[in-house]
């Protein structure tokens, strides 16, 4: 069975860090491009990033370019999203998704995460 | 950027009764377009891939149809558990934008 699995949100000040981490299961976690997207609570989805299987590609959305970095750690199944300079509009609740398609980047996001809440307040 | 146009964006509609969503692109995607489930409190869920192509597990009560700039998502007889928000996706070109949502409600 495929699972996702967020932590690492938190209360942060504006201005302040928070790392994320998705830990995957149920899958060879290699093999697969895989995507964070967020959601502000009670509103619509917004792609933030995605990193190829290989890590060796990653795009961002214009808004977190400069101020967030995905990551990938093949031997420990695990996502990451390092994020600084946070903004009180970056305040949303994180998904980590799985691309449908091995081996390449389809865009098509088959499995998400229950998500984890980050809230940028000072 | 390829923006997505949902509409409507919440509709109310009985059990068993057909309901349409429809979704544009700000220019021709080919069938580069998904759709998206979202149950209250729970994560979305990927029902059509490729415009049409229904997702391992979707009932087929689910259909997509379109291609180039204009999408339908058709739920031919509504269950109670189709209560959610739906999002199209297009997929055609970074950055990967979803369209605003419909909330389905049942009457």
């Amino acid at each position: 069975e495929v699972k996702l699995v967020e932590s690492g949100g938190a209360v942060v000040p504006p201005g302040g860090s928070l790392r994320l981490t998705c830990a995957a299961s149920g899958f060879t976690f290699g093999d697969y491009t895989m995507y964070w997207v967020r959601q502000v609570p009670g509103k619509g989805l917004e792609w933030v990033s995605l990193i190829t299987s290989d890590a060796l590609s990653s795009f961002y959305e214009d808004s977190v370019k400069g101020r967030f970095t995905i990551s990938r750690d093949n031997n420990k199944d695990s996502l990451f999203l390092q994020m600084s300079s946070l903004r009180t509009d970056d305040t949303a609740i994180y998904f980590c998704a799985k691309d449908l398609s091995r081996a390449y980047t389809g865009y098509d996001l088959d499995y998400w995460g229950q998500g984890t809440l980050v809230t940028v307040s000072s | 950027d390829v923006q997505m146009t949902q509409s409507p964006s919440s509709l109310s509609a009985s059990v068993g009764e057909r309901v349409t969503i429809t979704c544009r692109a700000s220019q021709n995607i080919n069938t580069r377009l998904n759709w998206y489930q979202q149950r209250p409190g729970k994560a979305p869920r990927l029902l059509i891939h490729g415009a049409s192509t229904l997702h391992s597990g979707v009932p087929s009560r689910f259909s997509g149809r379109g291609s180039g700039t204009d999408f339908t998502l058709t739920i031919s007889s509504l269950q109670p558990e189709d209560l959610a928000t739906y999002y199209c996706q297009q997929t055609y070109r970074m950055p990967l934008i979803f369209g605003g949502g419909t909330k389905v409600e049942i009457k």
